[in-house]
């Protein structure tokens, strides 16, 4: 298994810009997360989704969007991109629908200007 | 909802001592409690967890007690070693009613020579 993946690993954007960060398991896993890492912050929730279709938003949603077709894949779109969203993005998993044992992918490191 | 607090921010111990890191939690109805590490430019692993109907869990070098009357729970790292350095976060969750697990702010520990 690859576990979670994520690309790209590092991205530079210019202010405005569009962008959808990929994050893809092979698990099987029903629950799927996004968090930014900010330093000081610790790790906070922009949206999750407990299963195919079906989404929500967590702590920090705005200025993002994801969806969810498929069990495996669960990208992260942002739809003009700004300088506070300059961050590390990590997308986690965990089986049965539940956030409670997660793993993570390797994360992608975002660079808005 | 949840609130984690995680302390302290930073720590640094040498080579062979002993390294620990408290966290306190506000929803006395959270029941599981992972804890995870996460090495330089990589995503956070899973490293140890414990649930409520316990006190105590160890995995070799690592443990975590938990005190649910007082709602803080701690990692203990013996005989720590070089690779022992990481920024280490605390989490909490009242399984199967929670959408999120809610992170503490991170510690980083640095095992120096």
């Amino acid at each position: 298994n690859a576990g979670v993946t994520q690309t790209p690993k590092f991205q530079v954007l210019k202010t405005g810009q569009s962008m959808t960060l990929q994050c893809a398991q092979d698990m099987n896993h029903e629950y799927m997360s996004w968090y930014r890492q900010d330093p000081g912050m610790g790790l906070r929730l922009i949206h999750y989704s407990v299963g195919a279709g079906i989404t929500d938003q967590g702590e920090v949603p705005n200025g993002y969007n994801v969806s969810r077709s498929t069990t495996e894949d669960f990208p992260l779109r942002l739809l003009s991109a700004a300088p506070s969203q300059t961050s590390v993005y990590f997308c986690a998993s965990s089986p049965g629908g539940l956030p409670d044992t997660q793993y993570f992918g390797p994360g992608t490191r975002l660079t808005v200007l | 909802g949840e609130n984690v607090e995680q302390h302290p921010s930073t720590l640094s111990v040498q080579e062979g001592d002993s390294a620990v890191i408290k966290c306190t939690y506000s929803d006395s109805a959270s029941n599981y409690f992972p804890w995870y590490k996460q090495e330089l430019g990589k995503g956070p692993q899973l490293i140890i967890d414990i649930r409520s109907n316990v006190g105590e869990k160890k995995d070799q070098r690592i443990a975590v007690t938990l005190n649910k009357t007082a709602k803080h729970f701690s990692l203990h790292i013996t005989e720590t070693q070089p690779e022992d350095s990481a920024v280490y976060f605390c989490a909490a969750i009242r399984t199967g009613t929670a959408s999120k697990l809610t992170f503490g702010t991170g510690t980083r520990l640095q095992v120096t020579l």
